[in-house]
This record gives structure tokens, sequence and C-alpha cells, in this order.
């Protein structure tokens, strides 16, 4: 199974600003996805990112506020911009579908004072 | 629009109990169902893959079985441990679209 690394692994910041999270893979992959688990919750899609194409955002997220890069194959970034405390959760990377398993990064645990 | 249940919320159990978690989904035509597990703080762990061909997936103490037709799916534990307290995770997909995930079963068990 693949090999999911992300960094950081928490961060605390404060509101106002943009942290950037980045997700590295072992092997090449198709589709990444782009999860949030907000205290308490289960998680949520924020987003799919393809390499080369536009990520495309779930119902209720937007570019601006969640810009994801997808340079190549084995890469993704996700940045949290202009937080508020509402946006402390847990940011997690996925990969995998088409009939195979997902695999999840061990996520960012971001807090925004 | 799928929606993925998982009951109970919360359970706690002494050791070496058999245990079975449930997971219903809404929406039949499915593609995989994933069961996972999370530990406080942490990512996710892939448990078991069904595919919706497949009635039933094992690895060591752990079953699971699927009823697409009924949209349930079911996690067996057996002589269940300390170390498998976690919050258990089921998630339902159709084709090439993203998981759609339960709420989670948080599970205890006492030594």
């Amino acid at each position: 199974s693949a090999v999911i690394s992300q960094k950081p692994s928490r961060d605390i910041c404060q509101r106002g600003t943009s942290l950037t999270i980045q997700c590295q893979v072992d092997s090449q992959v198709t589709m990444m996805f782009w999860y949030r688990q907000q205290p308490g919750q289960s998680l949520t899609l924020i987003a799919t990112a393809n390499q080369g194409s536009e990520a495309t955002y779930e119902s209720g997220f937007v570019i601006d506020k969640f810009p994801i890069s997808r340079p190549n194959l084995t890469f993704s970034t996700l940045t949290v911009s202009n937080m508020s405390p509402e946006d402390s959760s847990i940011y997690l990377c996925s990969v995998g579908g088409a009939g195979q398993p997902q695999h999840f990064g061990d996520g960012t645990r971001l807090s925004i004072l | 629009k799928q929606e993925v249940t998982q009951i109970p919320a919360a359970l706690s159990v002494p050791e070496g109990e058999n245990l079975v978690l449930n997971c219903s989904f809404t929406d039949s035509a499915i593609y995989n169902l994933q069961w996972f597990r999370q530990d406080p703080g942490k990512g996710l762990t892939s448990l078991l893959l069904i595919q919706s061909s497949q009635r039933e997936q094992t690895s060591g103490r752990l079953n699971a079985s699927l009823d697409k037709s009924s949209g349930r799916s079911t996690l067996y534990i057996a002589a269940s441990q300390p170390g498998d307290s976690a919050t258990y995770l089921c998630a339902v997909n159709s084709g090439n679209t993203p998981l759609v995930f339960g709420k989670g079963t948080r599970l205890s068990v006492i030594a």
C-alpha cells in the first residue's frame, strides 16, 4: 500500500494567517484527496486533486480559501488561507480509489488562536 | 446523496468479548465499502475493503460483511483487546467518486 507523508503534523497559527500543508506519496497516483475532520466529527471531503488539472471542490469549499497544487503524480499541497478559529481541524491527505483501498496520511492537526 | 450511519456511536466492553459494529448506507449502488481505524489525534488506518461483488473480508480477528441490497455492513471483532480501543469508521464510494464516511463508533475495551 502507498505510504503517505504529511507535513507539518501539527501547528498553532494566528487568525488571519495562512498555512500550507504538504502531502508526499511514495508512488505515483492519479487521484489525491484532501479531507477535513472538525473536532468530534467525521471526515468531510474538501477537494479532489488530479495532476495537470484544476482541483475539484466539494460544496461549501472554495479555491480562494483552500487553494490546492498538484505539480506531479507524487505530491500535493493544500493551503488554508486567512484562517479563523473555525478552521481548527485535522486535515488529511488520501490516495486510492477505483476498486483499491483508500489510504490516508497521519494528518495535520491545526489550531487557530 | 449517499449517507452513511454507524451504530452505536460509542461502545465499551470488557477485554475478551466479541463485538459487532454496524454501518448502513442509503444508496446501495456502491463500488466499495471500507472500514478504517482512527486513534485519537491520528490519521486513518485501512482495515478491510469489501468490493460490491464480495460478501465478506477477513483479516486476523476482524471480519467485515456486506449486504449490498439492504445497505448494511458489519465489522466483527473477535476476542477484543485493550489495543483495539479506537474509533472505527465505515465509508463507501461509487466508482471513482470519493469516499463518504459515517461518524464512527468509538470503542473502548476495558482490561
